[in-house]
C-alpha cells in the first residue's frame, strides 16, 4: 500500500516570496502523484499531476513540482507567493494498478504575510 | 474542467434524523465515485468507493449501515447519514474519478459541512 508524508505542517510565508511544500511517498513503484489546494469550507482543486514523462510538472496558479525518484519526493513549489495562495495543500498519491484509491497527506498550512 | 456538484453545502440536523447528501458529475460520466470524511484541521478520510450499479466498498471501520451509499447513475452517488449523532458532525466531500480522457484523475466536490445537534 502507498503512503504520503508531508513534514511540515504549517508553514508562513510573506507575500511575493517563494514557497516549496515538500512530499516525500511510500509506493513499490513509480506512483501517480498529485497536488491539491483546499480553502477554507471548500473541496479540493486539483493543481497538478505527474503520471510519467518529464520530471517537472507544471500546473494552475503558477505552481510546478518536480518528482525525484531517488528521493521518493514530490515537492511543490510556487517562485513568488500571492496572499490567495493562503490555504490547506494536499499531496496524495494511487498506486498504478485498477485501484483507484488516493492516500493523502496530512496537509501543509500556508499562510501569507503582507 | 470537470466539474462536480455536491449538495447541500451545510446542512443543520436533529440527533436521530438522516441526511442525504448528493455528490453529481456534471460534465463527464463515472463509474467510480468516493467518499471522504475531514475533521478540522486534518486529512481525508476515505469511508467508501461508490460504484455505479453495484455496492459500495466500504474501508475498514466505518459503518455501513450507518452511512448508506447509493450510486443510481453514471452521474450520481448520494451518501446517507442514518440516524445521526452529533459524534457524525464533521465536513464530508465526494470526489468523482472521470472515466475517459484524464480516466486516472479524481475531481472533488465543494463538500458538506453536517453538524447534528
Amino acid at each position: 500500500a502507498q503512503s504520503v508524508t508531508q513534514p511540515d505542517i504549517h508553514i508562513t510565508v510573506s507575500e511575493g516570496a517563494s514557497l516549496e511544500l515538500r512530499c516525500n511517498y511510500s509506493y513499490g513503484a513509480t506512483p501517480y502523484l498529485f497536488w491539491y489546494v483546499q480553502s477554507p469550507g471548500q473541496g479540493l482543486q486539483l493543481l497538478l499531476k505527474y503520471f510519467s514523462g518529464d520530471t517537472l510538472v507544471q500546473g494552475i496558479k503558477g505552481f510546478e513540482a518536480e518528482f525525484k525518484r531517488s528521493q521518493s519526493s514530490f515537492n511543490l513549489r510556487k517562485p513568488s507567493v500571492h496572499w490567495s495562495d493562503a490555504a490547506e495543500y494536499f499531496c496524495a498519491v494511487r498506486g498504478v494498478g485498477n485501484d483507484y484509491k488516493l492516500s493523502f497527506g496530512a496537509g501543509t498550512t500556508v499562510t501569507v504575510r503582507a | 474542467g470537470a466539474v462536480v456538484s455536491q449538495h447541500p453545502s451545510w446542512v443543520i440536523c436533529k440527533s436521530g434524523t438522516s441526511v442525504k447528501i448528493e455528490c453529481r458529475s456534471l460534465d463527464f460520466q463515472a463509474t467510480t465515485m468516493f467518499w471522504y470524511r475531514q475533521f478540522p484541521k486534518q486529512s481525508l478520510m476515505l469511508m467508501a468507493t461508490s460504484n455505479e450499479g453495484s455496492k459500495a466498498t466500504y474501508e475498514q471501520g466505518v459503518e455501513k449501515d450507518k452511512f448508506l451509499i447509493n450510486h443510481a447513475s453514471l452521474t450520481l452517488s448520494t451518501l446517507t447519514v442514518t440516524s445521526a449523532h452529533p459524534e457524525d458532525s464533521s465536513f464530508y466531500i465526494c470526489s468523482a474519478r472521470a472515466d475517459r480522457g484524464a480516466k486516472n484523475i479524481q475531481y472533488f466536490g465543494a463538500g458538506t459541512r453536517l453538524s447534528v445537534l
